[in-house]
C-alpha cells in the first residue's frame, strides 16, 4: 500500500541550530501534505498545509518564519525548524494525500525532536 | 470551530474484554469521521472511517457508527487482544475530501493477557 517516509525519526541538537525534516510519498504523488505537531498527552495539532509549487498555508499561531515549509515536488515536502529552542521539542508528523483526493491521508512515522 | 473530544485514557482491559472508546465531535456541515491507531513505535494508521450519517466503519473487528443525532463516532470491539494495545485517535475531516484532519487527544489502550 501507499507509504510515506519521514526522516529523521529522532534528532537531538543544540539550541540555536536549524533542523530539517523530510516527508516523502514513496509510491504515489501528493499534491498536498500536512504537518502536525503532537505535544505530550495532547492531540495532533495541524501546523500547516503544504501544497506543491506554492506557499504553505499556516494555521493560526504557527510562526511561518520559524517553521519553514517547502514542497518542491509531488513526492517531497520539508519542514525546517529554524533556530530551534527547547520549547520546540516535540513530535512532528507529516501526512500526504494522494493527488486523486479521494484516498485517506497516509502518515509518516513521525520525528521526535529534542532541543538541548 | 470544529473539534473532536474523546475519552481520556489510559484504558486497561483484560484480553477478550469488550472495548468502547467514546468520541464526539463538533463540526459545521457533514464531516467525514475516522479512527486512527498508533501502535508502539509506529506511525498512525487508518483503522476505519465513515463518510455519512448512519454509516458503519469496520476493520479488524473494530466498529464505529456515524451518529449525527448524537454527533458521536464511538469505537467498539467485542473481544480485544493483547495486540490491540495502542493509542487510538478519533478524527474528523473538514472541508470535503480536500480538507485536513482534526484529531482528538488520543486514548491509550493497554490489554493484559
Amino acid at each position: 500500500g501507499a507509504v510515506v517516509s519521514q526522516h529523521p525519526s529522532w534528532v537531538i541538537c543544540k539550541s540555536g541550530t536549524s533542523v530539517k525534516i523530510e516527508c516523502r510519498s514513496l509510491d504515489f504523488q501528493a499534491t498536498t501534505m500536512f504537518w502536525y505537531r503532537q505535544f505530550p498527552k495532547q492531540s495532533l495539532m495541524l501546523m500547516a498545509t503544504s501544497n506543491e509549487g506554492s506557499k504553505a498555508t499556516y494555521e493560526q499561531g504557527v510562526e511561518k518564519d520559524k517553521f519553514l515549509i517547502n514542497h518542491a515536488s509531488l513526492t517531497l515536502s520539508t519542514l525546517t525548524v529554524t533556530s530551534a529552542h527547547p520549547e520546540d521539542s516535540s513530535f512532528y508528523i507529516c501526512s500526504a494525500r494522494d493527488s486523486q483526493g479521494s484516498q485517506p491521508q497516509h502518515f509518516g512515522d513521525g520525528t521526535r525532536l529534542s532541543i538541548l | 470551530g470544529d473539534s473532536v473530544t474523546q475519552m481520556e485514557g489510559p484504558v486497561t482491559l483484560s484480553e477478550e474484554a469488550f472495548l468502547t472508546i467514546n468520541c464526539t465531535y463538533t463540526a459545521t456541515g457533514y464531516p467525514s469521521l475516522f479512527w486512527y491507531v498508533q501502535y508502539p513505535g509506529e506511525g498512525l494508521q487508518l483503522l476505519l472511517k465513515a463518510t455519512k450519517a448512519d454509516d458503519k466503519g469496520s476493520n479488524k473487528g473494530f466498529e464505529a457508527t456515524y451518529r449525527k443525532e448524537t454527533t458521536s463516532f464511538h469505537l467498539e470491539k467485542g473481544s480485544v487482544q493483547v495486540s490491540d494495545s495502542a493509542v487510538y485517535f478519533c478524527a474528523l475531516r473538514r472541508g470535503g475530501s480536500q480538507g485536513n484532519l482534526i484529531f482528538g487527544k488520543g486514548t491509550k489502550l493497554s490489554v493484559k493477557p
